[in-house]
């Protein structure tokens, strides 16, 4: 079975920085594009980006595009979120998620960690 | 960045309805659009996507249909289960976008 687990989430300072990583096990972690996406409280679902199975290509959401970076590293099957930043606007449930085949955007996800951005 | 425009954002109905969600895209994205289904406080789950095709343990309630800038998901024969909210995702260029939702509540 896929299982990702997000971790890192927490509360931090407007103008702060915090790194989210995600344990991906029960599939093939490189063949894979990683897929990050959050949930504002009450609020609907936003693409934040994705990192390609290769990691040639990484692609950013508007609103955090400059200001968060996706890493992946293939050995310890894992894909992290570093933010910078932060505003309040950036407080959210933040998803990792597995690329999916051929159409399929992302087919699963993780349960979530939780950023909180205040002063 | 493609908008996705999703309808009605709330739908009541009844246990045994059939019940259309609606997303419609501000550009072509051919038939690149994902549905998915969240109960609360639970991580989203692959639904369907255009034509329809559903994933392994998806029940065959679901279905979509659509393809350029108008698609729907339909759900047939309501099922206790089925009361959750709805996303669309278009994954036709990056950035990749959702729809705003739909919740469909139990009338």
């Amino acid at each position: 079975d896929v299982h990702l687990v997000e971790s890192g989430g927490g509360a931090v300072q407007p103008g702060g920085s915090l790194s989210l990583s995600c344990a991906a096990s029960g599939f093939t972690f490189g063949d894979y594009g990683m897929h990050w996406i959050r949930q504002a409280p009450g609020k609907g679902l936003e693409w934040v980006g994705v990192i390609i199975w290769d990691g040639t290509g990484i692609h950013y959401g508007e609103s955090v595009q400059g200001r968060f970076t996706i890493s992946r590293d293939d050995t310890k099957n894992s894909v992290s979120l570093q933010m910078t930043g932060l505003t309040t606007e950036d407080t959210a449930l933040y998803f990792c998620a597995k690329g999916g085949s051929g159409k399929v955007v992302v087919d699963y996800w993780g349960r979530g960690t939780q950023v909180t951005v205040s002063s | 960045a493609i908008q996705m425009t999703q309808s009605p954002s709330s739908l009541s109905a009844s246990v045994g309805d059939t019940v259309t969600i609606t997303c419609r895209a501000s550009q072509y994205i051919r038939d690149e659009l994902v549905w998915y289904q969240q109960k609360p406080g639970k991580a989203p789950k692959l639904l369907t996507f255009t034509p329809s095709n559903l994933p392994n343990g998806v029940a065959s309630e679901f279905s979509a249909s659509g393809s350029g800038t108008d698609f729907a998901l339909t759900i047939t024969s309501l099922q206790p289960e089925d009361f959750a909210t709805y996303f669309c995702l278009q994954g036709h260029s990056y950035p990749y976008t959702f729809g705003q939702g739909t919740k469909l509540e139990i009338k």
